[in-house]
């Protein structure tokens, strides 16, 4: 079993919805990531959390460390938004998320 | 700005064949990292190593090996390819544990036929 669970596996929204992908996990941790990777297959880090909440820009992500729960708001989805976000944990190896596919149409 | 690079972006390979995939970092990072990617399973770690010739076996590493000679640069070796070997490849490299600078190539997707 993953230790890393998201949901949904894939989103499709319309431009200008707001979006939320969920992550729950099953081990304590001390950090958890945001991923996002567009077609082509880069990954960047958008976030690593502890606690609370962070913004940049219009992502927002929030984690319950007491809840082992974690959430990646996309505020005012435009389609350069489409790509896969990953929620990771962050032991020495890290553990993944399956990823949710996220599509913004026009 | 490229900081960790793989060689080939799409690879087409025979069933049977021996399949080298290459990365290179230029950020003197100790540890580095390849994984697979698979619909609906996500990144699966199938080695890392985090020094000079020293290996470790991540969650998957049946049918792989692996090489570190230089610091920079780690292999990936497909012993004999087989289709279920058919995926993305991601190296990715960081410097202590966790997270501490860590950056991933731009993926090798690679079909076994």
């Amino acid at each position: 079993k993953n230790e890393v669970e998201q949901s949904p596996q894939n989103l499709t929204a319309q431009e200008g919805e707001f979006i939320t992908i969920n992550c729950s996990y099953s081990v304590g941790i001390s950090a958890l990531h945001w991923l996002q990777q567009h077609p082509g297959g880069g990954i960047v880090s958008l976030f690593m959390l502890s606690s609370g909440k962070k913004k940049h820009g219009r992502l927002i992500a929030t984690i319950n460390i007491q809840e082992k729960h974690s959430s990646l708001h996309i505020t005012a989805s435009h389609p350069r938004d489409s790509a896969v976000y990953i929620c990771a944990h962050n032991d020495y190896k890290l553990s993944f998320g399956a990823g949710t596919t996220v599509t913004v149409r026009a | 700005d490229v900081k960790v690079t793989q060689s080939s972006r799409y690879l087409v390979k025979r069933t049977g064949e021996k399949v080298f995939l290459e990365c290179v970092q230029d950020m003197d990072h100790e540890n580095m990292f390849w994984y697979r990617q698979d619909p609906g399973l996500g990144l699966r770690l199938i080695y890392f190593s985090y020094d000079v010739k020293m290996k470790e076996k991540g969650d998957i590493p049946e049918g792989y090996s692996v090489s570190r000679e230089k610091k920079e640069r780690f292999s990936l070796i497909l012993e004999s390819a087989s289709t279920n070997q058919t995926s993305m490849y991601l190296c990715a490299s960081s410097e202590g544990q966790g997270w501490d600078g860590y950056t991933f190539g731009s993926g090798t997707r690679l079909t076994i036929v």
